[in-house]
C-alpha cells in the first residue's frame, strides 16, 4: 500500500521569507510521480508542482521549488519570497504510473503568512 | 478552455436519502475521478472512470457509485445517506496518460442532517 505523511499540520511564516513544508511517502514502485497541490478556501485544488520519480533534477516552478530525495522518500516544497496568497492549505500527492489515475494524498499543512 | 465543472456547489439531504452529483470535465478529457474530503479521513479517493470504464475504486461501500457518459460527464450517487457522508466531493478530470495531471474542480459540500 502506498502512504503519504505530512507531519506539520500548520506552518506560518512572514512576507517574503521562505518557507519549507515537508513530505515524505511510501511505495514499492520504481516509477510513480509526485504533487504538490494548493487548496485555497475556494476549495479548488491547484496543482503547483510535480516531480517524476525518474528525474533526479528537482522540479522548480517560479517560487516554487521541491527537494525531492528518492532514497530517503523524501518530497518537500520550498516556498522563497512568501505572498499573502500562498496562504492555504498544501497537500503532498503520490501517483502511481502504473494502473488507473489514483492519488494517495498527505493529511495536509495549512500555511498562514503573516504580513 | 474551462475548467472542470461541479454541480451543485453545496448540498442538504436528510439521512436515508440519496443523492446525485455532478461533474463536467475539461474538454477532451476522458478520465474522471472523485474524492472525498473530510477534516478525520482527509481526501480519499473514491474511484476514476476513463472511457465509460470504472478503471479502479477506493474502499467504500457499495452505497457509493458512479458512471460516465459518452461525452465524459460523470456523475457519482450515494444512497441511503449517513452522517458520515457528509464532506466535500471532488471531482478531477485528465487526459488519462501517465503523464496528464489531474485538474479538479470546485466540489460539491454535502451535508446530511
Amino acid at each position: 500500500a502506498q502512504t503519504v505523511t505530512q507531519s506539520q499540520p500548520e506552518m506560518s511564516v512572514q512576507e517574503a521569507e521562505t518557507v519549507t513544508l515537508s513530505c515524505t511517502y511510501d511505495t514499492s514502485e520504481s516509477d510513480y510521480y509526485l504533487f504538490w497541490y494548493k487548496q485555497p478556501p475556494s476549495r479548488q485544488m491547484i496543482l503547483v508542482i510535480r516531480q517524476e520519480a525518474y528525474k533526479q533534477q528537482n522540479a522548480t516552478e517560479n517560487r516554487f521549488s521541491v527537494n525531492f530525495q528518492k532514497a530517503a522518500k523524501s518530497f518537500s516544497l520550498k516556498i522563497s519570497d512568501s505572498q499573502l496568497g500562498d496562504a492555504a492549505m498544501y497537500f503532498c500527492a503520490l501517483l502511481l504510473t502504473q494502473g488507473a489515475q489514483k492519488l494517495v494524498f498527505g493529511q495536509g499543512t495549512r500555511l498562514t503568512i503573516n504580513p | 478552455k474551462a475548467g472542470v465543472t461541479q454541480t451543485p456547489r453545496y448540498l442538504i439531504k436528510t439521512r436515508g436519502q440519496q443523492v446525485t452529483l455532478s461533474c463536467s470535465p475539461i474538454s477532451g478529457h476522458r478520465s474522471v475521478s472523485w474524492y472525498q474530503q473530510t477534516p478525520g479521513q482527509g481526501l480519499q479517493f473514491l474511484f476514476e472512470y476513463f472511457s465509460e470504464t470504472q478503471r479502479n475504486k477506493g474502499n467504500f461501500p457499495g452505497r457509493f457509485s458512479g458512471r460516465q457518459f459518452s461525452n465524459s460527464r460523470s456523475e457519482m450517487n450515494v444512497s441511503t445517506l449517513e452522517l458520515g457522508d457528509s464532506a466535500l466531493y471532488l471531482c478531477a478530470s485528465s487526459l488519462g496518460g501517465r503523464n496528464s495531471p489531474l485538474h479538479f474542480g470546485n466540489g460539491t459540500r454535502l451535508t446530511v442532517t
